[in-house]
């Protein structure tokens, strides 16, 4: 258990469902990230946010909705997802933003999810 | 623009063998520096980082890396290799940009662990 918690561990939805990935942190962080880690690529910064404000998006696609409703809770909203879309999400937080957080990122064991 | 670069993609090693994985990266200023490991199934955990000072570090796990900046490399190392150390690594550089992180991860190597 690495204080980070995310919920579902694996997930599969069709193209037309909406569903939503949940990530939690106990460890007084203000800072919370989704990543997305597909094989054989880097993995890819999607939103940060910042005491529950977002503070990057990086070009994300519509179809992805981040939600914060407070420094604990992370939410990824889906829709509309495509295939390619089919990765591991990963949730992470950090005491500090923008500085470089010290003793580095806490990340969750994340969200295996499946796009038929 | 930073990168990272991890030149092996799979890596075997006996286990009781000693280890070294690659990271390299290109940016003009020393960046700080990480390694993360992933096991199957889980997220990413911080095995060590540098950020200034004594260029060798030591981290979790038994777990060293040196920082050189004439090579722009900070190549993670251990003495003997333990089968629960089968697992993926990752390197990342940050820095700050504009005012805000710009974290870059390598796209990793995969440690596999025969007897």
């Amino acid at each position: 258990e690495t204080g980070v918690t995310q919920t579902p561990r694996h997930l599969v939805m069709g193209m037309t469902n909406k569903k939503s990935l949940k990530c939690e942190q106990h460890l007084g962080h203000n800072a919370m990230y989704w990543y997305k880690q597909s094989a054989k690529k880097p993995l890819e910064l999607m939103f940060v946010y910042n005491f529950k404000e977002q503070t990057e998006n990086n070009s994300v696609p519509s179809r992805f909705s981040p939600e914060c409703p407070n420094s604990s809770h992370l939410f990824l909203h889906l829709h509309t997802l495509q295939p390619e879309d089919s990765a591991l999400y990963l949730c992470a937080s950090s005491q500090d933003y923008p500085i470089i957080p010290n003793y580095g990122y806490t990340f969750g064991s994340g969200t295996r999810l499946t796009v038929v | 623009a930073q990168s990272v670069t991890q030149p092996d993609i799979h890596i075997t090693v006996s286990e009781g063998a000693s280890l070294e994985l690659r990271c390299n990266y290109s940016y003009g200023a020393t960046p700080y520096l990480f390694w993360y490991v992933q096991s199957p199934g889980q997220g990413l955990q911080l095995l060590l980082k540098y950020f200034s000072g004594d260029t060798l570090v030591q981290g979790i796990k038994g777990f060293e890396a040196e920082f050189k900046r004439s090579q722009s490399s900070f190549n993670l190392r251990k003495p003997s290799v333990h089968w629960s150390d089968a697992a993926e690594y990752f390197c990342a550089v940050a820095l700050n940009s504009g005012g805000y992180q710009k974290v870059t991860f390598g796209t990793g190597t995969k440690l596999q662990v025969i007897p």
